[in-house]
């Protein structure tokens, strides 16, 4: 069982480029978040979503979009990079709130800034 | 506004007890996660109260009290795989979860 998976491990980008980073699950979960980690830190929430064709932004958006086009797949956009997005990104899922709002984890895609 | 406190850093030894402190300041509150990050990996779920009081799991349990705005984890018999980074996370009225930035536990032999 797969899980969650993120795409890629690992990127560097100079500033101003583009990219995509793509977050997959399998468990059917409603529930889909994008958090970034920066060290001293607690993860902040960049967008979530609560459902297929969904989404909405968390404490962090500017710089940042989403889509989530099917259920099981996340994308987070980065249209112009700036040194300030070099972090360690974790997309998470979960079923719902309460108890079952246990959130499952990808295992973090690592992006450096130029 | 949102705020979580938690110790930066613990150390404690092998095969002890160890307990991590967490006092919080929420909008509304619909219980308290305690998530285990391994360096370089992902976090992972260990506990969640949403009642006062102590659950306990293995060597872990974790205790709520909404009245105090306070949670702890115990850890017994500690091995020294128990290093790890421990995260407190309430989750507010939206049902948003409001993580703190960690209790880095070092155990040594």
């Amino acid at each position: 069982n797969a899980g969650v998976t993120q795409t890629p491990k690992f990127r560097v980008l100079k500033t101003g480029q583009s990219m995509t980073l793509l977050c997959a699950q399998d468990m059917n979960h409603e529930y889909m978040y994008w958090y970034r980690q920066d060290p001293g830190m607690g993860l902040r929430l960049i967008h979530y979503s609560v459902g297929e064709g969904t989404t909405a932004k968390g404490e962090v958006p500017d710089g940042y979009n989403v889509s989530r086009l099917k259920k099981q797949n996340f994308l987070l956009g980065l249209e112009s990079a700036a040194p300030s997005q070099t972090s360690v990104y974790f997309c998470a899922s979960s079923d719902g709130s309460g108890s079952t709002g246990e959130l499952f984890f990808g295992e973090g895609s690592r992006l450096t800034v130029l | 506004g949102q705020n979580i406190d938690q110790p930066t850093e613990m150390t404690a030894t092998e095969g002890a007890i160890v307990q991590i402190n967490c006092t919080y300041q929420t909008s509304g509150f619909n219980g308290l996660f305690w998530y285990q990050q391994h360096a370089g990996e992902a976090p992972t779920f260990l506990s969640y109260n949403v009642l006062d009081g102590l659950e306990e799991k293995g060597r872990f349990s974790s205790f709520l009290s909404r009245s105090k705005g306070y949670s702890y984890l115990l850890l017994k018999e500690l091995q020294m795989k128990d290093s790890a980074s421990y995260l407190c996370a309430p989750m507010d009225s939206n049902y948003q979860l409001i993580w703190g930035a960690g209790t880095k536990l070092i155990i040594k032999p």
